[in-house]
């Protein structure tokens, strides 16, 4: 049982590159979220699903798109990188809703040069 | 608005000596409210939520409605409690967010 996973753990882009994370969960929770850390920040959410073939935007989604095609998994996307969207990107998951307990990824660091 | 607010971004103190992380919030609501904490190049993972009234790892953190507080507190700090500690709220009904605080980072000294 892995719980959740995200793949990859690091990246380096340059300004205007694309790319794709990954996140993926082994526990049949329907909610699934994607987080930003910024120092002096806090978690955000950028976007989330409540469940399969479902998305929704959350505090700072400019700049990215998710997509839940499988109940398992939930890719975040970014079209063109930017500098201000280094950070540490943590996925999460829940059973059904905001108020259960959310499992975190090991995160991802992304870096955009 | 939901807002939580952890006003110490970093506190220290020495091991055996009691801590106290705090966190208040606002919601007009009922709320619901979770401490989550980050070790060193670990996961985020819940430690403790107002609603289960648990103790976990000699943790615990008690509703205020009249103060929106759920400050942590530990009687006696371990080393090994050193870590980042974020509060969180969940309100708004099904569509609500989980909001978190901006964390409080705590250091306990040998």
């Amino acid at each position: 049982n892995a719980g959740v996973t995200q793949t990859p753990k690091f990246r380096v882009l340059k300004t205007g590159q694309s790319m794709t994370l990954l996140c993926a969960q082994d526990m049949n929770h329907e909610y699934m979220y994607w987080y930003r850390q910024d120092p002096g920040m806090g978690l955000r959410l950028i976007h989330y699903s409540v469940g399969e073939g479902t998305t929704a935007k959350g505090e700072v989604p400019d700049g990215y798109n998710v997509s839940r095609l499988k109940k398992q998994n939930f890719l975040l996307g970014l079209e063109s990188a930017a500098p201000s969207q280094t950070s540490v990107y943590f996925c999460a998951s829940s059973t059904y809703r905001w108020r259960d307990t959310q499992y975190f990824g090991p995160g991802t660091r992304l870096t955009v040069l | 608005a939901q807002r939580v607010t952890q006003p110490e971004k970093l506190l220290s103190v020495f091991k055996g000596a009691p801590v106290e992380l705090k966190c208040n919030y606002s919601y007009s609501g009922s709320p619901e409210l979770f401490w989550y904490v980050q070790y060193s190049r670990q996961r985020l993972q819940l430690l403790l939520r107002h609603i289960s009234r648990e103790s976990i790892k000699g943790f615990t953190a008690d509703l205020n409605k009249g103060e929106t507080s759920f400050h942590l507190k530990k009687p006696f700090a371990q080393e090994e409690d050193s870590a980042m500690y974020y509060c969180a709220l969940a309100g708004g009904g099904s569509q609500g967010n989980l909001i978190f605080g901006k964390g409080t980072k705590l250091s306990v000294k040998p």
